[in-house]
């Protein structure tokens, strides 16, 4: 049963720490997204790949976050230095093309 | 801007009515879809609608999208409690990378 696993599912962690989610999309998936959901924001796009290039990154706030393909099958997503409104899910999903996308159960982010 | 706001923002009914949903968008589209999202999940997918489809039918789930009004909508026949959830839509920009954005959710409560 195929699925997008993502590690860790809850972190909490101290403002300043660095912070790394993994995700590991469905074999043969060739699109990768990043959101963050918020119960103020909803779900917003981070970061988003196709074939491992990153295509957009706009809704990333660049001097703190990162996200990497260094494979086909790793995608991370970096907060360095964590602050306290980083706090939220962090959901990976992956895809084919323009079409259905397979979420992850996401990571819960606490930063106290 | 975040494409896609649904209408109403939360909805409670008794088990075997029907629940109907909206979602509004502001660009031209390529697909626009719909996901559940239990609580403490991931997000899961539930219908594409292409946009020169006007109505799809998947089970007890209708939905229908009408590009001149820039809007859709979600209906789930005899609801069942199972069904409570969130509920969002998401849209394919046509101008763009098919970068998914979803709208905030509806949040329904089926009483059984």
């Amino acid at each position: 049963d195929a699925r997008v696993t993502q590690t860790p599912r809850h972190k909490v962690t101290e403002m300043g720490q660095e912070v790394t989610m993994r995700c590991q999309p469905i074999l043969g998936h060739n699109t990768v997204f990043w959101y963050r959901q918020t119960m103020m924001q909803g779900l917003e796009l981070l970061a988003y790949f196709r074939n491992r290039a990153p295509l957009d990154d706009s809704g990333m706030p660049k001097d703190r976050f990162s996200a990497e393909m260094p494979d086909a099958t790793l995608a991370t997503l970096k907060i360095q230095p964590s602050e306290p409104r980083d706090s939220a899910v962090y959901f990976c999903a992956s895809g084919l093309g323009p079409g259905e996308l397979f979420f992850g159960e996401g990571s819960r982010l606490t930063v106290l | 801007s975040q494409q896609g706001e649904e209408d109403p923002q939360a909805l409670s009914i008794q088990e075997g009515e029907n629940a109907t949903m909206n979602c509004s968008y502001k660009t031209s589209i390529n697909n626009l879809q719909w996901y559940r999202q239990n609580s403490g999940r991931g997000l899961v997918h539930l219908i594409l609608i292409r946009s020169n489809e006007r109505e799809k039918h998947s089970g007890r789930l209708r939905v229908t999208l009408d590009t001149s009004k820039k809007s859709s909508s979600l209906l789930i026949t005899a609801s069942r409690a199972a069904d409570t959830a969130s509920y969002f839509c998401a849209t394919d920009a046509s101008v763009g990378n098919n970068r998914l954005a979803f709208g905030k959710g509806n949040q329904v409560v089926v009483i059984p």
